[in-house]
């Protein structure tokens, strides 16, 4: 089945404490990205990336690292959390970066930072 | 800088009749545009793609407009049940720009 997986799904830790959310899909998708949803705020990308070891900023990259060494994973880092990174996160992936292809996202990772 | 608002936060209506979402965008020109159907909890599942020539797509009871005069897509739901109560989310790509989404509308059907 075609899928975005991400792990966790929830996580409470405490500030300053390194964690870092995996993401993998099987689509063999070149293009992945990570967005942050707050509530009023709506989808904000974090980080993309169009292929492996290719990544750029998204909107709100501050806080955050990933990497690409495998066209299947993209994890998101949170070297030092903040709390005002408490939020609900998605990974997405499409083949490409082009917006005629539908992102396939995967269920979201629910991150509580005290 | 490049924006696409969805002017209702929230839409009731009653179940059986057209539910009408609208996504309004400024300061470019998008190639595509998108919809997504959000579940409370889940990731957002894509619904449709319309592009900058069409006019019109339709899926089962879905469909969706692009007007690029009005700068403006409308996706519709025919004969809405209490099933399609959610968030919708549009989101659109101009040029080499990645994919923007809308807040979103919540939509209640109301049986």
């Amino acid at each position: 089945e075609a899928q975005v997986t991400q792990n966790p799904r929830y996580l409470i830790t405490v500030t300053g404490k390194k964690l870092t959310v995996t993401c993998s899909q099987n689509m063999n998708h070149e293009y992945m990205s990570w967005y942050r949803q707050d509530p009023g705020l709506g989808l904000r990308q974090i980080y993309y990336s169009m292929n492996v070891e290719v990544t750029d900023k998204g909107d709100v990259p501050e806080g955050y690292k990933v990497s690409r060494k495998e066209k299947r994973n993209f994890p998101l880092i949170l070297e030092s959390p903040s709390p005002n990174q408490t939020s609900l996160y998605f990974c997405a992936s499409t083949p490409n970066q082009g917006g005629n292809q539908p992102q396939h996202f995967g269920d979201g990772t629910r991150l509580s930072i005290l | 800088s490049q924006k696409i608002e969805q002017n209702s936060e929230a839409l009731n209506i009653q179940e059986g009749k057209t539910a009408t979402l609208t996504c309004n965008y400024t300061n470019y020109s998008p190639a595509y545009l998108q919809w997504y159907r959000q579940d409370p909890g889940r990731g957002p599942v894509f619904l449709l793609l319309i592009r900058e020539n069409e006019k019109e797509k339709r899926k089962e009871r879905l469909k969706v407009t692009f007007d690029t005069t009005l700068k403006q897509s409308l996706f519709h739901i025919t004969a809405s049940q209490p099933a399609d109560s959610a968030t919708y989310l549009c989101a659109s790509v101009g040029g080499n720009t990645p994919l923007v989404f809308g807040k979103g509308t919540r939509l209640s059907v109301i049986a």
